[in-house]
């Protein structure tokens, strides 16, 4: 399974726009990348999902670039309730095996 | 999440004792997972299965089993219930192995 690193946390204003970058450098070709969020007391759920390119959501957007060896999570104009943990993932469909999730990235939005 | 039910939500249990935790689902997903979350942590997966009677170990399976009898139903097992087994419990879905999770509301165990 590939590792992914992302930093631990993140502060940001309302209104701003965040971007979470997550690296997986050993990232297989089958492998698709996927970012869940997750808030206290919930289990996660998924944001959003690509495997090369960008692509947007009514959420977010995820940006990837040719050598997809990292990916950045795109917050436009962030408000309280996006406060939360957000996780990156690589992982294939057809491994049969199951994701590995990390730490993931402390996202506080302040007013 | 619709689909997909943990039981129970809350429980108390003294150290020793034995504790099963169930995860129901109604999507017909091939894949089940549970994982435990503690605070500096983060999601560390127990063990999964990818099919009736198919289950493989994660990276904390010591002191836990399971069990899949039928599509639907994953059950996990503390064998002697310890205070470092003290978490909260998440089942999760998918139909895929890779992507596509979908997560239950999790079972808040207390081991006294």
């Amino acid at each position: 399974l590939a590792k992914t690193t992302q930093p631990i946390s993140m502060d940001s204003y309302e209104g701003q726009e965040v971007n979470i970058t997550c690296s997986h450098n050993n990232i297989a070709t089958n492998d698709y990348i996927t970012w869940y969020q997750q808030f206290p007391s919930q289990g996660p759920r998924f944001i959003i999902q690509g495997y090369k390119t960008k692509v947007t959501n009514e959420v977010a957007s995820l940006f990837i670039p040719a050598d997809r060896k990292s990916s950045t999570l795109s917050l436009p104009r962030v408000s309280l309730s996006d406060t939360a943990v957000y996780y990156c993932l690589v992982g294939d469909a057809q491994a049969g095996t199951a994701l590995i999730f990390g730490k993931g990235t402390t996202l506080s939005v302040s007013s | 999440d619709a689909g997909i039910t943990q039981s129970p939500r809350h429980k108390v249990t003294e150290t020793g004792t034995p504790v099963t935790l169930r995860c129901h689902q109604t999507e017909n997903h091939r894949y089940m997972y549970w994982y435990r979350q503690d605070p500096g942590h983060g999601l560390r997966l127990i063990h999964y299965s990818y099919g009736v009677k198919d289950t493989d170990k994660g990276e904390v399976s010591d002191g836990y089993s399971v069990s899949r009898s039928k599509t639907e139903d994953f059950l996990l097992t503390l064998e002697s219930a310890t205070s470092s087994q003290t978490s909260v419990y998440f089942c999760a879905i998918s139909e895929s192995s890779g992507y596509g999770y979908t997560f239950g509301s999790g079972t808040r165990l207390t081991v006294v």
